[in-house]
């Protein structure tokens, strides 16, 4: 089956900073990659996603990028907030199973 | 989006004892889900709940202990039966969108004393 592996599991930047979480597949076959925010006692939100025909996607300040080839893809978040502060989760899909990683606990610090 | 509700939100159970979750959606959906997140842990998806027929368990999970149910398109529930205090966690349903994206419900949060 697929394995997800997303990295730093803790971050912490300085309000304004740029963050990146990175994460790795191991199923060539996976072709949406989504990502899910999720606040303290929230529901996970999904905030941008990417699919396999599509190398990078920019939405406001949070990007993600794909490298099929390495099978890795990254979210990128430029001018971090303190509401950016939340446990973000990347995840890698091929038809309806998805494969969630591990968990990016992000903290900005004001 | 559709909506997505859940119920209970939470509860506080006695070992041994069973509960069921509902999971309500605002519109005809295909593909229902069912995921645990133990606390401070990713998702683990259960089972994909069915419309028509059994669900479909992913491995380390079974049917005697987590049934499931999919009686439309609109509703599932998930029971957990005969728990221990291992089986603690927030319990979420989940929904494919047009695009198959995933959106979950709130959750449901159950402690086993």
């Amino acid at each position: 089956g697929e394995n997800v592996e997303q990295h730093p599991s803790t971050l912490s930047v300085q309000e304004g900073d740029s963050a990146v979480i990175k994460c790795t597949y191991s199923d060539s076959a996976s072709n949406y990659f989504p990502w899910y925010k999720q606040e303290l006692g929230k529901r996970p939100q999904l905030i941008i996603d990417i699919r396999s025909n599509v190398g990078e996607k920019k939405d406001q300040r949070i990007a993600v990028t794909l490298n099929k080839t390495a099978k890795h893809f990254s979210l990128h978040i430029t001018e971090t907030q303190p509401e950016d502060s939340a446990v973000y989760f990347c995840a890698a899909s091929k038809g309806n199973q998805f494969y969630f990683g591990t968990g990016t606990s992000l903290t900005v610090i004001p | 989006s559709a909506v997505i509700s859940q119920k209970p939100s939470r509860d506080i159970c006695q070992r041994g004892t069973s509960l069921t979750i509902q999971c309500q959606v605002d519109s005809q959906v295909t593909m229902m889900f069912w995921y645990r997140q133990q606390p401070g842990q990713s998702l683990t998806l259960i089972a994909t709940a069915n419309q028509g027929s059994e669900a479909t368990y992913e491995s380390g999970f079974v049917i005697d202990k987590f049934p499931i149910s999919r009686p439309n398109l609109t509703f599932s529930t998930l029971t957990v039966s005969n728990m221990s205090p291992e089986d603690s966690s927030i319990y979420l349903c989940s929904m494919t969108g047009s695009y198959n994206e995933q959106f979950f419900g709130p959750g449901t949060r159950l402690t086993v004393l």
